[in-house]
């Protein structure tokens, strides 16, 4: 299948703090990515969908203003998670998809925010 | 009613044992249907994609039912290393307007010695 790379994949911030995520696909051209959280012991929860050279589509809930999405090209979606609290301590996944077909998934980041 | 609706279990099998999973979905616009598999604390990983005419990969059958709106997933001969979360994911196709893929909640499956 497809690789999706995802980076960091583990960071502890201090509260207030801004934090980068890195999401590419590194073997086919993602025209849609996806960046969803999970919480332990609960299902993946869909943050947001971005489409490459447009702005992201924000689920209901979801602050945009707190969690920047950029999908500057077809092989590159960073998520920006401004300001963090602790309890936007999660695991953050990405995940890609060329026209619409089946997701790959990153490997995930996991978020501590103290 | 929820879009995708799975059965959370846990579905604690034996060793050798077959087991079944359904997924219900609402929308019948959906197009595309898959099975992930998600292990504890990792990402979910493609499992197989699930095609009008079923589709057969080693241990593993899936199914469309388009008629009553259901995918299910068979597993045979289970291992020890199939125990993980199996999602089911339906995406609406281009008639839907959108690609967002929609995750049912997981069934997850404990196979014990």
């Amino acid at each position: 299948g497809a690789v999706v790379s995802q980076h960091p994949s583990r960071v502890i911030c201090k509260s207030g703090t801004s934090v980068k995520i890195e999401c590419r696909s590194l073997d086919f051209q993602a025209t849609t990515m996806f960046w969803y959280r999970q919480f332990p012991k609960q299902s993946l929860m869909l943050m947001a969908t971005s489409n490459e050279g447009s702005k992201a589509t924000y689920e209901q809930g979801v602050e945009k203003d707190k969690f920047l999405i950029n999908h500057a090209s077809l092989t590159l979606s960073t998520l920006t998670v401004t300001s963090a609290h602790p309890e936007d301590s999660s695991f953050y996944i990405c995940s890609a998809s060329s026209l619409g077909y089946e997701q790959y998934f990153g490997p995930g980041t996991r978020l501590t925010v103290t | 009613r929820k879009e995708v609706e799975q059965d959370p279990g846990p579905f604690n099998v034996p060793e050798g044992a077959t087991v079944a999973f359904n997924c219900t979905y609402s929308n019948s616009a959906s197009q595309s249907f898959f099975w992930y598999r998600q292990d504890c604390r990792k990402e979910p990983k493609l499992l197989m994609s699930v095609y009008s005419s079923g589709n057969e990969d080693g241990r593993f059958t899936a199914q469309l039912n388009r008629a009553s709106q259901y995918i299910s997933l068979l597993i045979r001969d289970s291992k020890l290393s199939d125990s993980a979360t199996y999602l089911c994911v339906v995406t609406p196709g281009p008639s839907g307007g959108s690609y967002i893929p929609t995750f049912g909640r997981g069934t997850s499956l404990i196979v014990h010695p």
